[in-house]
Parts: C-alpha cells; structure tokens; sequence
C-alpha cells in the first residue's frame, strides 16, 4: 500500500500569509496527486487534481506542484475563508486511493 | 448542477446490518465512477468503497472487504452501500463522491455525509 505522509499535521497562520502543506508519497507516485479543503461539518472539496491542476472554480491563490514523491499545496495569501483541513490523496494506485493524515491551518 | 444525497445513516448494534443511499443528479451517473468514503469522529478521510463507471467493477479497502458491498440503480441514479457485521470502528460519516472525468479519483463531488453509529 502506498503511505501518504502530510506536514505539518497543523500551522498557525495569519491572513495573508504564505502558507505551503507538504505531502510525501511512500513510493514514486507521478503526479497522481489530489488536495482536498474541508471545512468543520461539512464535506471534502477538490482544490488540486493531478499535482497542479486546479479544480474549476477554486480561487488561483491555490498552487500545488511536485511529482515523484513530494508535492506541495500553496496558499499565496491566506483568506479568512480558508482556514480549515488540507488533505492530498494519491490516485496512482487507483482504483485504491489513499488519504494522507490531514494538515489543520489555524488562526494565528 | 451536481449534487449527491445520502441517506440511510443512524444507531445500530454491533453486529448489525445498515444499507446506505446515495442519490445523484446533474451528470450522467450511469457513466460515472462512484466511491464511498468515510471519516470517524475527529479523524482524517479514509476510503471504502468504489464501483467503476462502464464496467461496474467494484474495489474495497481491506478493513470493509467481505463485509460492505456497493452497488447501483442507474434507473434510478443512486449508490448504495450495504454494510454487514458492523463494529464500533465503522461508526462514522460516510460520503458518497463521484469520480472525476470518469475516473475512480479524484473526488470532484461529494455529498453532505450520512452519520452511522454502531454501539450497544
């Protein structure tokens, strides 16, 4: 099975920060990776497919890049809307993705 | 617009047997892969299930296989997920999403959750 390993596990930020959420694959996984947003009580949103590929209607200051093993989620400037859990998925080994642990961005 | 309802969710016994449902709209589900995924209390995604487009083969992680089964109604444009032999660990939300481009994942839609219970 192939691990997904997120860092940190939770940041604290302010708005307008850069913030960048890194997610490392247990093997080369291409650029088979996903970036999740979800918010407290609600359902996962698609921000990023296929490492840096945004999602119709996700704002641009969401940026993903990396392949192989590292991938990294940007936030340019970090919005009062986006404080909330990050999660990348591998979609290599499909047709059994996995999850990484998750990366809570809290008020600073 | 796409949407995905779930329903069928509650309290049941260890043991137990629960099925769950999934209704969609908006895109063309009979063509569209479908997973389910499920987050327990405080704890990160996790997924279960999914069942391919076209070809209607069906996946599973290890910790539901030989217990849960997924399956669909394209006649009515809804998911299921049957789940038997429930234990405490099962207890949590479960989403329905669907696949993006008619791939299993990414997850470009996904539901409001159902929340499943299994205690005594």
């Amino acid at each position: 099975d192939i691990q997904m390993t997120q860092s940190p596990s939770s940041q604290s930020a302010s708005v307008g920060d850069r913030v960048t959420i890194t997610c490392r694959a247990s093997q080369s996984i291409s650029s088979y990776l996903n970036w999740y947003q979800q918010k407290p009580g609600k359902a996962p949103k698609l921000l990023i497919y296929d490492a840096s590929s945004l999602q119709t209607g996700v704002p641009s200051r969401f940026s993903g890049s990396g392949s192989g093993t590292d991938f990294t989620l940007t936030i340019s400037s970090l919005q009062p809307e986006d404080f909330a859990t990050y999660y990348c998925q591998q979609s290599y080994s499909t047709p059994f993705p996995t999850f990484g642990q998750g990366t809570k961005v809290e008020i600073k | 617009e796409v949407q995905l309802v779930e329903s069928g969710g509650g309290l049941v016994q260890p043991g137990g047997s629960l099925r769950l449902s999934c209704t969609a709209s908006g895109f063309t589900f009979s063509s569209n892969a479908m997973n389910w995924v499920r987050q327990a209390p405080g704890k990160g995604l996790e997924w279960v299930s999914a069942l391919a487009g076209n070809s209607g083969s069906t996946y599973y992680a290890d910790s539901v296989k030989g217990r849960f089964t997924i399956s669909r109604d394209n006649s009515k444009n809804t998911l299921y997920l049957q789940m038997n032999s429930l234990r405490a660990e099962d207890t949590a939300v479960y989403y329905c999403a669907k696949g993006r481009a008619y791939q299993i994942a990414p997850l470009d839609y996904w539901g409001q959750g159902t929340l499943v219970t299994v205690s005594s």
